[in-house]
Parts: C-alpha cells; structure tokens; sequence
C-alpha cells in the first residue's frame, strides 16, 4: 500500500494567517492526490482533486500544489470556519489511502 | 442534491456479522460513471478504504479486509449494503458511504470521493 504522511500533526493559527500543510507519498503518484476537510462529527468534505484543482464551491483561500511525492496545500487567509482537520488521499492506486490528517486549531 | 444516507445496528457482538446499508437519494445509483464505496474512521483516526461496488456489481475490496468483507447493489432500492464477517473490538469505527467519481478524460482514472453520508458509529462490544 502507498503510505500518506502529514505534517505537521496539529498546528495552532490565527484568523487571517496563512497556513501550509505538507503531504508526502511513499512513492511517487504523479498528481493523483486530493484534499478533504473534516469538522467534529461531520463527513469530510472534498475540496481539491489532482493536487491543484479546486472543487466547485470551494473559496479560492485553498490552494494545492505538487507533484510526485510532495504535495502542499495551503489556505491564503484562515477563516474561522477553516479550523477543522485536513486529509490528503491518493488515488494513483488501490488501495486508495489516506493521510493521518493535520489538525488546525484556534491559537 | 445528491444525498447519501448508512443505516444499521449500532452495536454489533463480536464474532458476529456488521451490516450496513447506504440509500441514495437525489440522482440514480445506475450510472456508469460513479463506484459506491464504504469508509471508514476509527474513533480518533484516519480514514480507511473498505471497498466499493459500481451498478454492475463489479466490486473491489481492500486486500486487509477482503477476506471478511462483501459490498452488494439493489438498484431498484437505489441502496448498496456492506457486510464485514467475524467483527472484533478493531472493527469500532465510523462508517461512511460515498460516492467516488472521477475526472473525465484523465487516465488512469483520476478518481475522488466528492459526496458522503453523514456517517454511523458501528461498536463492536459484548
């Protein structure tokens, strides 16, 4: 299986900063990698697909790059409805997997 | 809007059999474009690809639970069902169904989950 590395685990932010997420693969997956956001107790929610794509709806504050293993995906100015926790997940192939998640709270 | 929706036991025995059910609501589940796939989240960590199945019944399981896992369609339902055999403690997770699409024209496909169920919390417990 292709393993998803995140870092950092968790981070602290405050509205208006920017905040970077790094995901690595365990071997390279070209740019089949997309982003989900999760809330407490909710689904996640798809944001980006084929690493830079956003999905339709999505603020333009998400951004995602990369290619390869190393993939990044940004959010220009955090709002405060962007405190959640972040999931990368590669589709290159089966079985599809995800990252640990990465943690973004209040500072 | 497309909805989907798990239902089933909260609490299954150990040893015994975890039975879920996805509804769809909002769009066919009869396309040729979409795989319905099972999630899920133990509590307090990451996502974990079960399987999925397209309208065919044309499934794929992951070769960590292939052995215990059978994914099935009833299109006249528009509901696809999940059952994970022999369930242990380990099996403890939130539950989602989704629907996995892809992006037309790239090969292999670029394939994402772009809807979810809210999610069920199944507990393996005697």
């Amino acid at each position: 299986d292709i393993q998803m590395t995140q870092s950092p685990s968790s981070l602290s932010a405050s509205v208006g900063d920017r905040v970077s997420i790094t995901c690595r693969a365990s071997q390279s997956i070209s740019s089949y990698l997309n982003w989900y956001q999760q809330k407490p107790g909710k689904a996640p929610k798809f944001l980006i697909y084929g690493s830079s794509s956003l999905q339709s709806g999505v603020p333009s504050r998400f951004s995602g790059s990369g290619s390869g293993t190393d993939f990044t995906l940004n959010i220009s100015s955090l709002q405060p409805e962007d405190f959640a926790t972040y999931y990368c997940q590669q589709s290159y192939e089966t079985p599809y997997t995800f990252g640990q998640g990465t943690k973004v709270e209040i500072k | 809007q497309l909805q989907l929706q798990e239902s089933g036991p909260g609490l299954v025995k150990p040893s015994e059999t975890l039975s879920l059910t996805c509804t769809v609501s909002g769009g066919p589940i009869i396309s040729s474009s979409y795989y319905w796939d099972w999630i899920r989240q133990p509590p307090g960590k990451g996502l974990e690809s079960i399987g999925s199945i397209n309208y065919s019944g044309s499934t794929y399981y992951n070769p960590s639970l292939k052995s215990r896992v059978t994914i099935s369609v009833d299109t006249s339902k528009n509901q696809f069902s999940l059952k994970l055999n022999s369930a242990t403690a380990a099996d403890t997770a939130v539950y989602y169904c989704a629907r996995r699409d892809y992006v037309w024209g790239s090969y292999p496909p670029l394939y994402y989950f772009d809807h979810w169920g809210q999610g069920t919390l199944v507990t393996v417990s005697s």
